[in-house]
């Protein structure tokens, strides 16, 4: 167990619609990665953020969005969602701002779009 | 662009040794990580390099040769459970991170 906790583990859901992911660093992590893994894509980083502020960018797409609260949590929107939007989404989360410290893994949460 | 390279597959026998080797192009470098993936499970890091060398972690040592982008992952005294996805990872410009495709290694008896 990572100590990082991601709800929900799965999600079915129809295209056109919105979904939601959250999820809860380790206590004292500051940082929140976001991941989307497919089989077709491997693992690409989405965004970063530190104490609530964006802090790095990869590949999310314009009608997804993140953010990070007061009390470090962070929540994925997902929204007029296509076929291809079905993957792993991870969250992982770290102590470090940026450079080599360990990032911690969650379960993930599964998306299926049907 | 980005692009990271490492072999599909390997597979290596039990007790032996078998190194993963990763080779990277990127505009600006900011550490490489490897990671390990079980499948369906999530990634659970194994190690970090910035500087030029080799990090030894138990069984699991990791080289980097900024100069020539390349790096490798070397497990030894290899067990059973050691059998999983091996990805590597850089951290660009922007702190973005770039994985490549993974590693897939099969340990045998």
């Amino acid at each position: 167990d990572s100590g990082v906790t991601q709800t929900p583990k799965h999600l079915i859901t129809a295209t056109g619609q919105r979904v939601t992911l959250r999820c809860s660093p380790r206590s004292g992590d500051l940082s929140v990665y976001w991941y989307q893994q497919s089989l077709d894509q491997g693992l690409q980083f989405l965004i970063q953020y530190y104490n609530g502020e964006e802090r790095a960018k990869g590949n999310i797409l314009e009608r997804f969005s993140a953010q990070q609260f007061p009390d470090l949590h962070s929540e994925l929107n997902l929204s007029s969602l296509e076929l291809g939007d079905s993957a792993l989404y991870f969250c992982a989360s770290s102590g470090a701002l940026a450079g080599g410290y360990e990032q911690y893994f969650g379960p993930g949460t599964r998306l299926t779009v049907t | 662009g980005q692009n990271i390279d490492q072999p599909t597959e390997m597979t290596a026998t039990e007790g032996a040794i078998v190194q993963i080797n990763c080779t990277y192009q990127t505009s600006g470098f900011n550490g490489l990580f490897w990671y390990q993936q079980h499948a369906g499970e999530a990634p659970t890091f194994l190690s970090y390099n910035v500087l030029d060398g080799l990090e030894e972690k138990g069984r699991f040592s990791s080289f980097l040769s900024r100069s020539k982008g390349y790096s490798y992952l070397l497990l030894k005294e290899l067990q059973m459970k050691d059998s999983a996805s091996y990805l590597c990872a850089v951290r660009g410009p922007g702190n973005q991170f770039y994985f490549g495709t993974g590693t897939s290694l099969t340990v045998i008896p």
